[in-house]
């Protein structure tokens, strides 16, 4: 079955440290690899995709995801943590012909001073 | 670009009532928009698939009469729930793909809250 792992629920660091946030996949084919985030209250913004190519990319505000086919991983990381990137983070993989995302239940960040 | 704007943002209503939430591409078309529910501290669930010009396709366990979605154009799809419940209250969002296939990326509104009396 299909499915997206992210182990930590809520992860604490403080502001100007590195971050890295994990996510594992379950997929039959080769996934298209999604990270959203969503501030409280609001909808979820686009980080970065991965589809093919290369296996580093690179998102918006500073973020990149790596994935890994051995691992089956597609873990999101920025290294160095700004107070505005605490929100939660969704990792999700996406394919079949309607493009549906299926979404790993999410990891809350917090910043601290 | 790739902006989708939900309406309303925010619903207070009685029980009983049907409640209309728009979602709208501004930049650019989407042969399909997808429907999601939020519970609190949770993830999304895909409530439905809709492609413009026909009929929605619904998720195991979403009740399509109460859940009725409308995709007439490229642009607007819309979600009614009919005759709300206290139990229908939640967050709803809506998303938008890309015309380009299954790999492209959803883009998504900023949510409606839903609260039913």
């Amino acid at each position: 079955a299909q499915s997206v792992t992210q182990p930590d629920i809520h992860i604490t660091v403080s502001e100007g440290a590195s971050l890295e946030l994990r996510c594992n996949y379950s997929y039959g084919a080769t996934p298209y690899l999604f990270w959203y985030v969503q501030s409280p209250g609001q909808g979820l913004q686009l980080l970065l995709k991965y589809f093919s190519g290369d296996t580093l990319v690179q998102g918006i505000k500073g973020f990149e995801a790596e994935f890994k086919r051995s691992q089956s991983s597609f873990n999101l990381r920025k290294p160095s943590v700004h107070w505005s990137d605490a929100a939660e983070y969704f990792c999700a993989v996406g394919g079949g012909s309607q493009g549906n995302l299926i979404f790993g239940k999410g990891t809350k960040l917090s910043v601290k001073p | 670009g790739a902006v989708v704007s939900q309406h309303p943002s925010r619903v207070i209503c009685k029980s009983g009532t049907s409640v209309k939430i728009e979602c709208r591409s501004l930049d650019f078309q989407a042969t399909t928009m997808f429907w999601y529910r939020q519970f609190p501290k949770q993830s999304l669930m895909l409530m439905a698939t809709s492609n413009e010009g026909s009929k929605a396709t619904y998720e195991q366990g979403v009740e399509k009469d109460k859940f009725l979605i409308n995709h007439a154009s490229l642009t607007l799809s819309t979600l009614t729930v009919t005759s709300a419940h206290p139990e229908d209250s939640s967050f709803y969002i809506c998303s938008a793909r890309e015309v380009g296939g299954a790999g492209q990326p959803q883009h998504f509104g900023d949510g409606t809250r839903l609260s039913i009396l």
